[in-house]
């Protein structure tokens, strides 16, 4: 069975462009999550799906940051425009369904602004 | 005062000792603890899931939960170089479905 997919996997960028990540989630797997992941530091949720459904965005900064899962499988998460504090790892993760508490990940993507 | 505490090491063992990681939390609503492994440039992965309090063991590893104390443990037997990474403690209150991750101990066995 196939892991959580992500691409890219590095993306250097100079401050105030945009930038996309790509997660496509085991299959199956109805509940998606984007982490944060700062260098040194446990992951942090940005956003939850269920299904195509946004269920908990509350730590999202929606002033720069949106994220969007339209048939309810592979999901993507947008940054526009960067800003130098925003170079860290974003993971994405997945679980069978709602009430399942056991999250697999994916590789993360690790994002630098110059 | 973050909610899940964890030592950040980093801690540096000889090949086959036992290795003891730890993390204490505030939130008496946590019920479900995991323990994730992180290898360096890698996605956390999954490595012991328990519920409430107890113990429970999958080969060399056994985890501890004290849900009186707060306090959760992590515990490698015979330790080998491949599991040096990063061990990130993580637990979640009955449905949340949100993990609250600490800071990961970062883990070295020398041979």
């Amino acid at each position: 069975e196939a892991g959580v997919v992500q691409s890219p996997r590095y993306k250097i960028i100079e401050k105030k462009q945009p930038v996309a990540f790509w997660c496509n989630p085991i299959s199956g797997h109805n509940t998606l999550y984007w982490y944060l992941q700062n260098l040194g530091q446990g992951p942090e949720l940005l956003i939850r799906y269920e299904n195509e459904e946004a269920v908990d965005d509350s730590q999202l900064p929606k002033d720069r940051f949106s994220a969007e899962r339209l048939k309810g499988v592979d999901s993507t998460l947008k940054i526009q425009p960067a800003e130098l504090g925003d170079s860290a790892v974003y993971l994405c993760a997945s679980s069978p369904r709602r009430g399942w508490n056991e999250q697999f990940f994916g590789p993360g993507t690790r994002l630098t602004v110059l | 005062q973050k909610e899940v505490e964890q030592d950040p090491g980093p801690l540096s063992v000889p090949e086959g000792a036992i290795v003891s990681l730890n993390c204490t939390y505030s939130n008496s609503a946590f019920q479900y603890f995991m323990w994730y492994r992180q290898y360096s440039r890698k996605g956390p992965e999954l490595l012991m899931y328990t519920y409430s309090s107890g113990n429970k063991e999958d080969g060399r590893f056994t985890a501890q939960v004290d849900k009186s104390s707060k306090y959760i443990s992590l515990f490698i037997r015979d330790s080998q170089p491949s599991d040096s990474a990063t061990y990130l403690c993580a637990m979640s209150s009955q449905g949340a479905q949100k993990l609250v991750f600490g800071q990961g101990t970062r883990l070295t066995i020398n041979p």
